[in-house]
């Protein structure tokens, strides 16, 4: 029941676009999208509750295509800053959440 | 800005000892998760509280784990007897829920407690 992410690690020059997807086997009430650096706790993003969904964060920004049960978190211009492991996180009802396994960002100068 | 407390910030202990860790939430917010993360995965939903209720233990090791939010605000997670698997981070996060139920709302997370069994 944990999501599926992909792709597992992606190393980035400042400036450049990213994508990190996140794909589920069962219908998802919603996806939640976190960051998380290095030796420190996971800091929300943005939760996406409706299929076809979409919510943006200054330049990172989110779909939720509920038909495929799958999300995909944009990051437009990459900034150092932006470096660190993305999690996405599945509910499937009300109370069952699943973190899934996480894409690691490193953004370089 | 309110945060989520948790103590102690490093635990080392021995294998078969007894270990507790405490998850102060942000003031108000009546939905507090344990979860643990070991190193280079997702973290794992151990126990969910709604108050003083538990809402979902399912992936809580029952022989061993135990969790307690007596008076629905700060909680307790303990382990006993340690086994050496059981290092990793525990995680303790608490949120608001609005409408929809805690699937639909932000989880603030504390700083942690990294276990080491040795």
């Amino acid at each position: 029941q944990q999501p599926v992410q992909s792709p597992q690690a992606v190393i980035l020059r400042e400036g450049e676009d990213a994508v990190i997807n996140c794909s589920s086997s069962k219908a998802l009430y919603s996806v939640h999208w976190y960051r998380q650096k290095h030796g420190e706790a996971p800091v929300f993003l943005m939760i996406l509750l409706k299929g076809g969904e979409q919510k943006g964060h200054d330049k990172i920004s989110a779909s939720f295509n509920e038909k495929k049960q799958q999300s995909s978190l944009y990051l437009t211009a990459s900034q150092l800053s932006y470096s660190g492991t993305y999690f996405c996180g599945t509910a499937y009802n009300f109370n069952k959440f699943y973190f899934g396994s996480g894409t690691k960002l490193n953004v370089k100068p | 800005e309110a945060e989520v407390a948790q103590s102690p910030r490093y635990k080392i202990t021995e294998k078969s000892q007894a270990v507790a860790f405490w998850c102060d939430p942000i003031s108000g917010h009546a939905t507090l998760y344990w979860y643990r993360q070991i190193l280079g995965q997702g973290p794992e939903l151990l126990v969910q509280f709604q108050d003083e209720s538990v809402v979902d233990d399912s992936q809580l090791p029952k022989d061993r784990f135990s969790a307690e939010r007596l008076k629905g605000v700060d909680s307790t997670l303990k382990i006993q007897p340690a086994e050496l698997g059981d290092s990793a981070m525990y995680l303790c996060a608490s949120s608001s829920p609005t409408s929809g139920g805690p699937g639909s709302n932000e989880q603030f997370f504390g700083p942690g407690t990294r276990l080491t069994v040795l």
